[in-house]
C-alpha cells in the first residue's frame, strides 16, 4: 500500500485481556519499528525488526509483551494480560535502510486503552 | 540513557507570527537529527532528516538548523497558519545495529485564526 497501516485504530480492553495490534508496512521496507506513547511523552522505542528477524527487543516493558513478522511484512505486537499502564498509543513504522537518511513513515497508531 | 529534550513543551501563537522551537541532544555518536510533524488523528510526517553540523533545511514555511558541536537543532515556522498546529517531535539516531530513534517529548503548537 502507499502508507503504513495499522489496526484497530482505538482498542478498549479490560485488565486481564489479551489484545494483539496490526501493523501493515510500506511494501518493500525491510526495517520494521513499534513504538509506545504514552501520554505527555515521546515515543519510546519498543521493537525492531529487519525482514522477519526480530534484532532488537530490549525496549519491550515486560514479558507480556511479543511481536512478530513471520514473512517479513506484516506485523503484530501482542500485549498479554494488560495492565492499566499499558494503555497508550502503539505506533509502528517502517524505513527504507539507511535510516540516518532516510525518515520513518510512521502508522496512525492504534490507541490502547484498558479498563 | 540519552536524553533529547524539546522546549517549550506546549506554544500558543497568532495567525502570522513567526516561532521556534528547542531540540536539545547529546552531541557525542551523533548520526543524524530528525524532526516530525504529528497532527492529531493523523501519522507523523517527516520533515527533515539532517546530518552535518551546520544543515539548514527548508520546506516551505518551516526551517531547521543543526549545531551537532554544541547539541541543539531549532525549528522555526514562519508566518504560522491554523493549519501548522500539530506537536512537533525531534528524533536522535545516535547509530547502531537497530536504527532506533531516541524521541524527545515534542513541542505542541496551538495557532489560533
Amino acid at each position: 500500500g502507499a502508507g503504513v497501516s495499522q489496526s484497530p485504530r482505538y482498542k478498549v480492553a479490560k485488565r486481564g485481556q489479551d489484545v494483539a495490534l496490526r501493523c501493515d508496512p510500506i511494501s518493500g521496507h525491510v526495517s520494521l519499528f513499534w513504538y509506545q506513547q504514552a501520554l505527555g511523552q515521546g515515543p519510546e522505542f519498543l521493537t525492531y525488526f529487519q525482514n522477519e528477524a526480530q534484532l532488537d527487543k530490549s525496549g519491550l516493558p515486560s514479558d507480556r509483551f511479543f511481536a512478530e513478522r513471520p514473512e517479513g511484512s506484516v506485523s503484530t505486537l501482542k500485549i498479554q494480560r494488560t495492565q492499566q499502564e499499558d494503555s497508550a498509543v502503539y505506533l509502528c513504522a517502517s524505513s527504507q535502510e539507511g535510516i540516518a537518511n532516510y525518515g520513518y513513515t510512521f502508522g496512525s497508531g492504534t490507541r490502547l486503552t484498558v479498563v | 540513557i540519552l536524553n533529547v529534550e524539546q522546549s517549550p513543551q506546549s506554544l500558543h501563537v497568532q495567525e502570522g507570527d513567526s516561532t521556534n522551537f528547542t531540540c536539545s541532544f547529546p552531541s557525542s555518536n551523533f548520526y543524524a537529527l530528525h524532526w516530525y510533524r504529528w497532527e492529531t488523528a493523523k501519522s507523523p510526517e517527516a520533515l527533515f532528516v539532517m546530518t552535518l553540523n551546520g544543515d539548514e533545511k527548508k520546506k516551505g514555511r518551516i526551517s531547521a538548523t543543526l549545531n551537532t558541536k554544541e547539541g541543539y537543532s531549532y525549528l522555526y515556522i514562519k508566518g504560522s497558519q491554523p493549519e501548522d498546529s500539530a506537536t512537533y517531535l525531534c528524533a536522535l539516531y545516535n547509530g547502531g545495529a537497530t536504527n532506533k530513534l531516541i524521541f524527545g517529548t515534542g513541542t505542541l503548537l496551538a495557532v489560533q485564526p
